[in-house]
């Protein structure tokens, strides 16, 4: 079965840090995998996915994330970050019908 | 823009109420997705649709029930509602053959 494993629950940096959240998958095909982001009170809004091709992938927000098949790691990365970052994010893989299976999340704090 | 809509953004019932949650997706996606979200459990998928009249169990079905009786509209139901189903639902659409999920605002249901 598939799952995703989000290692830190709380992160906190600084307002123009950088920042890498970790996610590990495991599932046994080639996966697509997706990085969402929920705001206090909202729902979930899509910051980048991957399925095939440049393992390095673009997102919105200034996000990217590098898909690297022998870590079995989905890294979310920004070189800066901006106090309107803080929020949760969720790491997710999705196998056959469009299920998707998330992690527990990682809560991003910004210190100004 | 694919909007999907939950009818309450937050409801409260009692023990043993019967309660319904509702979604509505305007952008004719075939399938729909319904999920509970607790604090270090991530988003849980409880069950999915991928047609009218069509259903499938997710991974916590267990008092739960869902109708799909138009495409646009997929509504979750709590027969018997108990306080350990005090959550914040979430419900989500796709189209048939992307990868891409779209989600609601969530409801946050308390059951005292």
């Amino acid at each position: 079965a598939q799952s995703v494993t989000q290692p830190d629950i709380h992160i906190t940096v600084s307002e123009g840090a950088s920042l890498e959240l970790r996610c590990n998958y495991s599932y046994g095909a080639t996966p697509y995998l997706f990085w969402y982001v929920q705001s206090p009170g909202q729902g979930l809004q899509l910051l980048l996915k991957y399925f095939s091709g440049d393992t390095l992938v673009q997102g919105i927000k200034g996000f990217e994330a590098e898909f690297k098949r022998s870590q079995s790691s989905f890294n979310l990365r920004k070189p800066s970050v901006h106090w309107s970052d803080a929020a949760e994010y969720f790491c997710a893989v999705t196998g056959t019908a469009s299920k998707l299976t998330f992690g527990t999340g990682t809560r991003l704090q910004v210190t100004l | 823009d694919v909007k999907v809509t939950q009818s309450s953004r937050y409801l409260v019932k009692r023990t043993g109420e019967k309660v319904f949650l509702e979604c509505v997706q305007d952008m004719d996606h075939e399938n729909m997705f319904w999920y509970r979200q607790d604090p270090g459990l991530g988003l849980r998928l409880i069950y999915f649709s991928y047609d009218v009249k069509m259903k499938e169990k997710g991974d916590i079905p267990e008092g739960y029930s869902v109708s799909r009786e138009k495409k646009e509209r997929f509504s979750l139901i709590l027969e018997s509602a108990s306080t350990n189903q005090t959550s914040m639902y979430l419900c989500a659409s796709i189209l048939s053959g992307s990868e891409e999920q779209f989600f609601g605002p969530g409801t946050r249901l308390t059951v005292l």
